[in-house]
């Protein structure tokens, strides 16, 4: 079945340095993969996507690039800033899968001042 | 974009009670929510998915008499938590697609349960 596979956390970073989660995934189908972010006793909010091989999501500064060759989907960004603490899910979501988003473990992002 | 709105966003309920969450979609029609339950610190778990005017389809070991998901409208789902116990504190959040495909999905803002 689908799976998605994302490195643990938590992480904790200085304020501007270079962020990076990584996240894999197995996948039946062909899916579309996503970024979500979770700031402190929120819900999720959809924080880029990519729906095809080499496509490339980016919003606020991160990016992700969909490698199919790697099944990856790692999210980057150049300068963390202290209010991108939070916790980042990878997920992705095929009809093969029924339209059902499986989500990673979530890893926690800490950015320090 | 489009927007759910879930209610409540906390609510602290006695064992043996019953509690109702909702959520609507505002400017578009949700044909299909899901409902997922997330537990402190982990990774969000679907426990089913609700069509409307069909009966929900739940996840492996999520009991169906202990979430009651009804799906009476295109606009509003409800998951009711009946005879809560302080096991089942944690946050629920549901999710529908804007389009009904691959495209975005938006989640509600989520439910905090406490059960005393």
């Amino acid at each position: 079945g689908n799976s998605v596979t994302q490195m643990e956390g938590p992480v904790t970073l200085s304020e501007e340095a270079f962020l990076t989660i990584n996240c894999t995934y197995t996948a039946t189908g062909y899916p579309s993969l996503f970024w979500y972010v979770q700031y402190p006793g929120e819900g999720l909010q959809l924080l880029l996507k990519a729906t095809k091989a080499d496509d490339k999501g980016s919003n606020k500064g991160f990016e992700a690039t969909y490698r199919k060759e790697t099944t990856s989907f790692h999210l980057e960004k150049g300068s963390v800033q202290v209010s991108d603490s939070a916790v980042y899910f990878c997920a992705l979501r095929d009809k093969a899968g029924g339209f059902k988003t499986i989500f990673g473990a979530g890893t926690r992002l800490f950015v320090k001042a | 974009g489009a927007v759910v709105s879930q209610h409540p966003s906390r609510v602290i309920c006695k064992s043996g009670t019953s509690v109702k969450i909702e959520c609507r979609s505002l400017d578009f029609q949700a044909t299909t929510m899901f409902w997922y339950r997330q537990f402190p610190k982990k990774s969000l778990m679907l426990m089913a998915t609700s069509n409307e005017g069909s009966k929900a389809t739940y996840e492996q070991g999520v009991e169906k008499d202990k979430f009651l998901i009804n799906h009476a409208s295109l606009t509003l789902s409800t998951l009711t938590v009946t005879s809560a116990h302080p096991e089942d504190s944690s946050f629920y959040i549901c999710s529908a697609p804007e389009d009904g495909g691959l495209g975005g999905y938006t989640f509600g803002s989520g439910t905090r349960l406490t059960v005393v």
